[in-house]
């Protein structure tokens, strides 16, 4: 089974100060990874995604993430956080090894709010 | 190049009865899941189809269908619905699986009341 846990509801941070939404992962083959971010009444945007190679991977707005297999982890960043990037972020896992598990399976989400 | 569409985007249908909700995909992607949001369990996993054919299924009742056509675009269907069935239906879609990006829609808010 894959799963994926994203520790903090919420996340506070003040504009211009970097940013961290952390997110966790369990599955039993390799993973792939990805950060979608859900403004109100919106559906999900995907920012980026890991799946092999460099591990650290660039993607939309500004943001990265950087895999690390040891600790199992897919911290989401931004160097320097935007008004605008306050919205609900989700990490997701689907399970590589398992043909079967094409699913993503969703953390339940950070809000992330920038105060100006 | 055109994203997920979602119909309707926002319908109320009362209980016990039934909704469709459609999705057309990005062009060129086969693969087409469903996805159910709600405050209290998340974002759900409810199926997907490649190529008009269910590959995987979530964990809900029977209640809950689908099915894909020839031009990959895709329905849902809930019958006799309840008040728990409230929620953000989205629809996403990639060329396939493994490590392909899955985009998703706006989304189908359904209030049942």
């Amino acid at each position: 089974a894959q799963s994926v846990a994203q520790p903090e509801d919420q996340v506070n941070v003040a504009e211009g100060n970097p940013l961290t939404v952390k997110c966790t992962y369990s599955v039993s083959g390799n993973p792939y990874l990805f950060w979608y971010v859900q403004y109100p009444n919106r559906g999900l945007q995907f920012l980026l995604k890991y799946i092999t190679g460099d591990n650290l991977v660039k993607g939309s707005y500004g943001f990265e993430a950087e895999f690390n297999k040891s600790q199992t982890s897919f911290h989401l960043k931004k160097p320097s956080a935007l008004v605008s990037d306050s919205a609900l972020y989700f990490c997701a896992v689907r399970d590589g090894a398992s043909g079967s598990a094409r699913q993503l399976t969703f953390g339940s989400g950070t809000q992330l709010t920038v105060l100006p | 190049k055109a994203g997920v569409t979602q119909t309707p985007r926002y319908l109320i249908k009362t209980r016990g009865q039934q909704v469709t909700l459609s999705c057309s995909p990005i062009s060129g992607h086969r693969s087409v899941s469903w996805y159910q949001q709600t405050p209290g369990q998340g974002l759900q996993f409810l199926f997907e189809y490649f190529s008009e054919t269910q590959r995987n299924k979530g964990n809900f009742p029977g209640r809950f269908s689908g099915r894909q056509f020839s031009n990959s675009r895709s329905e849902m269907n809930v019958s006799t619905l309840e008040l728990g069935d409230s929620a953000l239906y989205l629809c996403a879609s990639s060329v396939t699986g493994g490590g392909n990006t899955i985009y998703f829609g706006e989304g189908s808010w359904l209030t049942v009341v």
